[in-house]
Order: C-alpha cells, then structure tokens, then sequence
C-alpha cells in the first residue's frame, strides 16, 4: 500500500530564515505531487504540483519554491521566511495520468515563522 | 475569485441525526468532486467522491448529491456520530492536459456531532 511521509511535524523558525520541508511518497511510482498550504481558519491553498522529476508548476506568486528531485520526494523551500508563511503545510500524491482524480495527503508540517 | 464556495463555516447536529454539508461551484469545466474530512493537527483523508455524470453516489452512512445545473452538491451523513465530528472540505477536479488533475477546495464546515 501507499504511504506518504512528512516533516518535521512542528518547526518554529524567525523570520529571514531558510526553510525546507520533505515529502516523501513509498508504494507507488511516478506519483503526482502536490504542495498545500492551510492558514488559519481557510482552506486548503494548492502552491504546487509536480507531475516529474524536476517538473514543478507554481500555482501562486511567492516566497516559496519547490523541488523534486527524486521521483517520490517533493521539498518546499525558502530562502527568507515571512510571518505570512505560517500556516499548515501539506504535501499530497496522486496517481498520474487520466487514472484518478483521488489525491492523499500526509500528516502536515505546522510552521509558525516569528 | 472563489470557485468552490462552503457558505456555512460551522453545523451542529445531534447524535443519530442526519448532517447535511453543502457546496457550489462556479466552474463548468469541474467534471469531478470529491470531500474530505480533516482532523485538527492532521491530513485531510478522502471520504467519498462522485463523476459530473451522475447525480448521486453512496458509501455507508455518506451520500453525495450532485446538482450540475444548480452547481451544488452536498454531502449527507446518516446516522451522525460523534466521531464524524471534524472539518469537513469539499473539492472539485479539473484536467490538466492527460498528466493529471489539480483540486480547488473550499474553505471547509466544521461539523460538531453531539451525543
């Protein structure tokens, strides 16, 4: 079965600081991947998506910038965090192709920037 | 522009009652909708889903109702539990070419089940 991975969980950071989350998909190949960020009381925000190796499409202008240079991990960075970049982040995989239109999402990363 | 709307932010039910979650869309080319249900601190996990070509699928105690000329769909649980309690997301698909589909959710409806 397919299982996605997440972290760190929590991350405190100041603000102007680097950042660097990691998503990681087992259980399945060439997966779609997706970034998501949730702030406070809204919903889900698509930043991301991937459908390859070193493809990445950007959904929002940002502070934000996505990698993927394995075929199952997805990193979120950034080079100056703002306080704005808080919020509940999520990475997601569906299966590529016209197969589903299903997304999973892992457990999330809670980043508060201060 | 706000293309998959969930008027009510919040829903209040007694325990073996029927929730009913609504949704509306503004986007025709949406040809898949699906909600999810989302625990404080946690992923969203996928409930149930339905094709722009039906009106109507069932899973267990979940239905979901599609309108397409009215853009609405909604989501019914019956019985409630508490353990239904949670933020509740709808989403709607949309094709990328043949590589995939991206989702666009709405802002969610806290559902509070009590017993």
């Amino acid at each position: 079965s397919q299982t996605i991975h997440q972290w760190p969980a929590t991350l405190v950071q100041p603000v102007g600081s680097p950042l660097s989350l990691e998503c990681t998909v087992e259980g399945t190949s060439n997966p779609n991947l997706y970034w998501y960020r949730q702030a406070a009381g809204r919903g889900l925000q698509l930043l991301f998506y991937s459908v390859g190796i070193g493809q990445i499409s950007s959904e929002v202008p940002q502070n934000l910038s996505a990698s993927r240079p394995q075929d199952r991990q997805f990193i979120l960075s950034s080079k100056k965090l703002l306080l704005s970049d808080s919020g509940f982040y999520l990475c997601a995989w569906s299966l590529s192709g016209t197969a589903s239109y299903e997304q999973y999402f892992g457990p999330g990363t809670r980043l508060t920037v201060t | 522009d706000q293309q998959v709307k969930q008027n009510s932010p919040s829903l209040s039910v007694q325990e073996g009652r029927i929730s009913i979650l609504n949704c509306d869309y503004t986007n025709s080319m949406f040809d898949y909708f699906l909600w999810y249900k989302k625990y404080p601190a946690e992923g969203p996990t996928f409930l149930i889903s339905i094709s722009s070509i039906k009106d109507k699928n069932e899973d267990g105690r979940f239905t979901v109702f599609l309108n397409k000329s009215a853009k609405h769909l909604s989501l019914h649980i019956v019985p409630s539990q508490p353990g239904d309690s949670a933020v509740y997301f709808c989403a709607a698909s949309a094709r990328f070419g043949t590589s995939g589909s991206r989702l666009t959710f709405g802002e969610g409806t806290q559902l509070t089940v009590n017993p």
